[in-house]
């Protein structure tokens, strides 16, 4: 057990809302990351933290930001949810010099 | 650009068979993760291959990395219901982060 927890685990929200999605880590590693899982895409990064305020893009970065003002919590934001954002959001840690990941218990977000 | 491809995508076996998964890629990466996933629930990280023809063994699961460490396989022995799942292959190529395979959805019939 990583000590990863994300919040809400499940949400429901309308086309062109907000929404903010929280990671809570309670051991302190250095790298944070989000990754959404769609059928037939398999896990694809969103974006990445190595530290406090220090972020970077991965694959599907466009229409997400993300913020880590604590070593202990990274927030994903959709500024104007869509459909297309429908999805099972995963947050990770990584330990080790192999970057291998521990992954939270996801949260449901559908667009309607 | 999809740089790790499994194969096969399903496999649907009978309740003590053997099977084998595969992981293959184009390039070159650093270490290879094997994580098995269950319905409603993040990956789970089964192992980690670093060095050329690795071999590792879980209980009835042995995991390679090619000569190469441009592949993998993950071979089951005796499969059992238990197994069921998604098993999903990982690559690293020491760039902070790692890519994923889309994976292969494992039904063990009992």
């Amino acid at each position: 057990d990583a000590g990863i927890t994300q919040s809400p685990r499940h949400k429901v929200t309308e086309t062109g809302t907000p929404v903010t999605l929280r990671c809570h880590q309670t051991e302190n590693h250095r790298y944070m990351y989000w990754y959404r899982q769609d059928p037939g895409h398999g896990l694809r990064l969103i974006h990445y933290s190595y530290g406090v305020k220090d972020t970077d893009k991965g694959e599907v970065s466009d229409g997400y930001s993300v913020s880590r003002s604590k070593t202990e919590d990274f927030l994903l934001t959709l500024e104007s949810a869509t459909s297309s954002q429908t999805s099972v959001y995963f947050c990770a840690i990584s330990r080790g010099t192999s970057y291998e990941q521990y992954f939270g218990p996801g949260t449901r977000l559908t667009v309607t | 650009t999809q740089l790790l491809e499994q194969s096969p995508q399903f496999l649907s076996i009978q309740e003590g068979e053997n099977l084998t998964v595969y992981c293959n890629s184009s390039s070159v990466f650093s270490s290879l993760q094997w994580y098995r996933q269950e319905p409603g629930e993040g990956p789970v990280l089964l192992v980690t291959v670093v060095t050329g023809g690795e071999v590792k063994k879980l209980k009835r699961l042995t995991f390679q990395f090619g000569d190469a460490r441009k592949d993998s396989s993950l071979h089951i022995t005796a499969a059992q219901p238990g197994d069921t799942g998604l098993y999903l292959c990982a690559g690293a190529r020491g760039d902070d982060k790692i890519i994923f395979g889309k994976g292969t959805r494992l039904h063990i019939l009992p």
